[in-house]
């Protein structure tokens, strides 16, 4: 079965700064991919996904990119704010198969 | 709100005493999905329903677990014989179903104590 990994667990940024937050996927198949924030409390909030057809997704200071061939995602958040802090979880899934794997978590800290 | 709804948001119970959640998915949604997650963790898999049908149940999903969607809109989770490793967050999700995306959204949660 798909097999998700997330770096790093933490990550500690300055206001105003990029986070990167990388995955890593092991079944080729695998070919949506979707990054939640989940703040303390509360069910996670999907941010944005890609799919295998396209090799990068741009929404407003968030970005995803995709290497299928190397089987890792990518988010990246610019200009970070305070209120990007949350814990970010990617996840894998093939369309169709509702079993989706989640990675460990990333929790990111923006310091004003 | 037209969001993902689950009651009660948490739970405290005592070892051995049975519990029963639930979830109310986005309108028109056919998939219905249930998750845990602990502490540290991401979300993992127990079951998912499109419509009034459970297609799918995990490994993680023991004999006390038990889940129903009898109209194809709400569902419940329910567990039996509570025991202390069944304290986690328990999470709902929905999505449109087969043909159309399967983007899933999912609810605040209900977090589970046993004592």
């Amino acid at each position: 079965g798909e097999n998700v990994e997330q770096h790093p667990s933490t990550l500690s940024v300055q206001e105003g700064d990029s986070a990167v937050i990388k995955c890593t996927y092991s079944d080729s198949a695998s070919n949506y991919f979707p990054w939640y924030k989940q703040e303390l409390g509360k069910g996670p909030q999907l941010i944005i996904d890609i799919r295998s057809n396209v090799g990068e997704k741009k929404d407003q200071r968030i970005a995803v990119t995709l290497n299928k061939t190397a089987k890792h995602f990518s988010l990246h958040i610019t200009e970070t704010q305070p209120e990007d802090s949350a814990v970010y979880f990617c996840a894998a899934s093939l369309t169709g198969n509702n079993d989706m794997r989640f990675g460990a978590g990333t929790r990111l800290t923006v310091k004003p | 709100d037209t969001g993902v709804s689950q009651n009660p948001r948490h739970k405290i119970t005592k070892r051995g005493q049975n519990v029963t959640f639930r979830c109310d998915p986005i309108s028109e949604h056919n998939r219905l999905y249930w998750y845990r997650q602990t502490l540290g963790q991401g979300p993992e898999f127990l079951t998912y329903f499109q419509n009034e049908a459970q297609l799918e149940k995990s490994r993680l999903l023991s004999d006390r677990f038990s889940a129903e969607r009898p109209k194809g809109s709400f569902s419940t989770l329910e567990i039996q014989r509570t025991e202390q490793g069944d304290s986690a967050m328990y999470l709902c999700a929905s999505s449109q179903g087969p043909g159309r995306t399967d983007t899933q959204y999912f609810g605040p949660g209900t977090r589970l104590t046993v004592l």
